[in-house]
């Protein structure tokens, strides 16, 4: 089943506001997240990343920040601008010991930004 | 270069066809993935190459057949397709070391089964 979930599917914030979005991941074993950025007719774009023994990592504009307590994941993004319109989705990937493993994905939250 | 590039862009094939799917990178990565995404999902694995051997299969059924020439390349090869299987292919790759999980991934091929 899933294990990575997204709050709200739909996030509508006035430009140039703060954007949070949500992610609720289900297991406590995953030590690494991955936020990506999807426009219309591409492919997914990596945003930021976070290992399980980090609780907040910052880029440029954006925020990571992670509860394992409640295994809660948030991406914030500073200064909301036209350009930041798309699907984002949080991605968990739970290291196996064998190498490279998959990415597990969250149902994704559209960000629609209001002039 | 950090790009991954995958032809073609757009593919439509009837039930009784054989076609191929291509992707690409020249980043030196050792990881591969094959990810299937429909519309207004999130993507979902399918199949993942380390060091160009088959390591992962999520339960993919057989009319859809990966494999990687070598390490610059991946294929995914497709036969008898059901109109179901139409979506949105994306490959992804990434250096394959262990614990590292930054994936690449490509613009992904828009397949349309009739």
């Amino acid at each position: 089943g899933e294990s990575v979930g997204l709050h709200l599917p739909t996030l509508s914030v006035q430009e140039g506001d703060n954007s949070i979005i949500n992610c609720a991941y289900s297991n406590s074993a995953s030590d690494y997240f991955i936020w990506y950025k999807q426009e219309s007719g591409k492919g997914p774009q990596f945003i930021i990343d976070i290992r399980s023994n980090m609780d907040k990592r910052q880029g440029q504009r954006v925020t990571v920040l992670l509860n394992k307590t409640v295994k809660h994941l948030s991406l914030q993004i500073a200064a909301t601008q036209p350009g930041d319109s798309a699907v984002y989705f949080c991605a968990e990937n739970m290291y196996s010991g064998g190498g490279a493993d998959g990415l597990t994905f969250g149902k994704g939250t559209h960000l629609i930004i209001q002039p | 270069d950090t790009e991954v590039t995958q032809t073609p862009k757009h593919l439509v094939m009837g039930m009784t066809n054989k076609k191929s799917l291509k992707c690409e990178q020249h980043m030196g990565h050792r990881a591969m993935y094959w990810y299937k995404q429909k519309a207004k999902k999130p993507p979902e694995l399918m199949f993942v190459y380390s060091y160009e051997k088959l390591s992962i299969n999520e339960s993919v059924p057989s009319r859809f057949s990966p494999e990687c020439p070598n390490s610059s390349l991946l294929n995914l090869h497709l036969h008898a397709l059901q109109p179901e299987d139409s979506a949105l292919y994306l490959c992804a790759s990434s250096q394959g070391l262990a614990g590292v999980g930054e994936q690449y991934f490509g613009p992904g091929t828009r397949l349309t089964v009739t």
